[in-house]
């Protein structure tokens, strides 16, 4: 069964404190892996997407990489603002499954 | 930037009513999605089309969900007889080229009292 999890559930840093979040997944036909950002009652927030094994990409304090199994979210030196709920999601040709999340709260 | 918007905000029903929540995609998407999250679970994918055509349909998208595109600009899902445990963010989205994810909007929530 196609499946993504994502672990801690949930993270609390202190302002500056650097972290990863852990995304894996277990897809056959993977096309490519999805994160997101959800502030509370929110629309899921595109963040960045991976195609390959090795390819990385960088926003801000954010850098997401990948692997045949896995996908790390790296925040270096977060704020308050950074503080929401971060969703990894694989996608399979016409639809994305998600893991359950990991809420991160930044306190300053 | 160009955003899907969806309405309405919330929608309260009682059991049985029907109901249609509302979505505007991206205008040069051609893949549109709903998917759903009950509060405190995943976000679960419900339907994708395309080109006038269901493409996929979870297990969730039973005989009582629907979707539409009934003209160029707006997408809808019904939901014939609502139950109770059709409560849920319901969110829309579109994507230019399939397997590329989608952007999403900012969700309906829909509440069966």
């Amino acid at each position: 069964e196609d499946q993504v999890t994502q672990s801690p559930e949930a993270l609390r840093l202190q302002e500056g404190e650097s972290s990863s979040l852990n995304c894996s997944y277990t897809v056959s036909g993977l096309r490519g892996l999805f994160w997101y950002r959800q502030d509370p009652g929110k629309g899921p927030e595109f963040l960045f997407t991976l195609y390959s094994a090795g390819e990385e990409k960088e926003k801000e304090r954010l850098k997401a990489t990948l692997t045949k199994k896995e996908s790390f979210l790296h925040i270096t030196a977060p704020k308050p603002e950074d503080s929401a709920t971060y969703l990894c999601a694989a996608t399979l040709v016409s639809k994305l499954i998600f893991g359950q999340g990991t809420t991160l709260q930044v306190k300053p | 930037e160009p955003e899907v918007t969806q309405t309405p905000s919330h929608q309260v029903t009682q059991m049985g009513q029907e109901v249609i929540l509302r979505c505007v995609p991206i205008s040069n998407h051609l893949y549109f999605y709903w998917y759903r999250q009950i509060l405190g679970q995943k976000v679960e994918f419900l339907v994708s089309f395309y080109n006038n055509e269901i493409s996929e349909k979870s297990e969730i998208f039973d005989d009582q969900f629907s979707v539409e595109r009934p003209d160029g600009s707006n997408f809808t899902l019904k939901i014939r007889s609502t139950k109770l445990e059709d409560s849920a963010m319901y969110f829309c989205a579109s994507s230019e080229a399939i397997g590329t994810g989608g952007l999403f909007g900012p969700g309906t929530r829909l509440t069966v009292l």
